[in-house]
């Protein structure tokens, strides 16, 4: 069946590069999502890319997609205090439908 | 632009009463989801529908919930009776022609 993983726990320390990996199972994915969840807030859409693409640059984000491994990941460069959240893989089901990973948290220290 | 709106923001209610969670998504998406997230199960979806029209409902569950959207700009989440283990936060989502999908705030609903 249709399943997303991805680590629950990241930390680092602020200034470095956050890299969050997500698999997947569904091979006829459309889009992959990442969102962003702060606390008390809901999901907030950070970027997507297309089955057919393998990277995706937007400003600090850089998401990379290996379709042969179902592997995706973000990287945030140059990490601040303001980027602690948790950040949710997503992947459409050509059933309009999102399967989401369980989150993973990221913690920035200072 | 607004964003998908949801209210009540926070409930707080003994159980058996009966909750109504309300969603207005954003003006022309024809597409609306709702999700519930708790620390055990992550973020779980319960229905969706596209043009008002229920379209995957087996999320839902049990009898004791149920949704409807009368019309495009509108949805309700309905439990009756609640219990302690519908504690959790719900989220409303809406989209249109494949787009990603925009969250609501969520409602956080407590079941004393």
């Amino acid at each position: 069946g249709e399943d997303v993983e991805q680590s629950l726990f990241l930390s680092v320390r602020e200034g470095d590069s956050s890299v969050i990996n997500c698999t997947y199972t569904d091979s006829s994915s459309t889009y992959l999502y990442w969102y962003k969840q702060e606390p008390g807030a809901g999901l907030q859409l950070l970027t997507y890319i297309f089955s057919n693409m393998d990277m995706k640059q937007d400003q600090r984000l850089t998401v990379l997609l290996n379709k042969k491994d179902k592997h995706l990941s973000l990287r945030i460069a140059d990490t601040q205090t303001g980027d602690s959240a948790i950040y949710f893989c997503a992947e459409d089901n050509q059933g309009g439908k999102l399967i989401f990973g369980q989150g993973t948290e990221l913690s920035v220290k200072p | 632009d607004a964003g998908v709106i949801q209210s009540p923001r926070h409930e707080v209610t003994e159980m058996g009463q009966e909750v109504t969670l309300r969603c207005k998504p954003i003006s022309g998406h024809n597409s609306l989801f709702w999700y519930r997230q708790t620390m055990m199960r992550g973020l779980e979806l319960l229905i969706y529908f596209n043009n008002n029209v229920p379209i995957d409902d087996s999320g839902m569950p049990e009898d004791r919930f149920s949704a409807k959207m009368p019309n495009a700009s509108f949805s309700t989440l309905k439990i009756q009776p609640s219990e302690p283990r519908d504690s959790a936060v719900y989220f409303c989502a809406s989209t249109q022609g494949g787009q990603p999908q925009h969250f609501g705030d969520g409602t956080r609903l407590s079941i004393l």
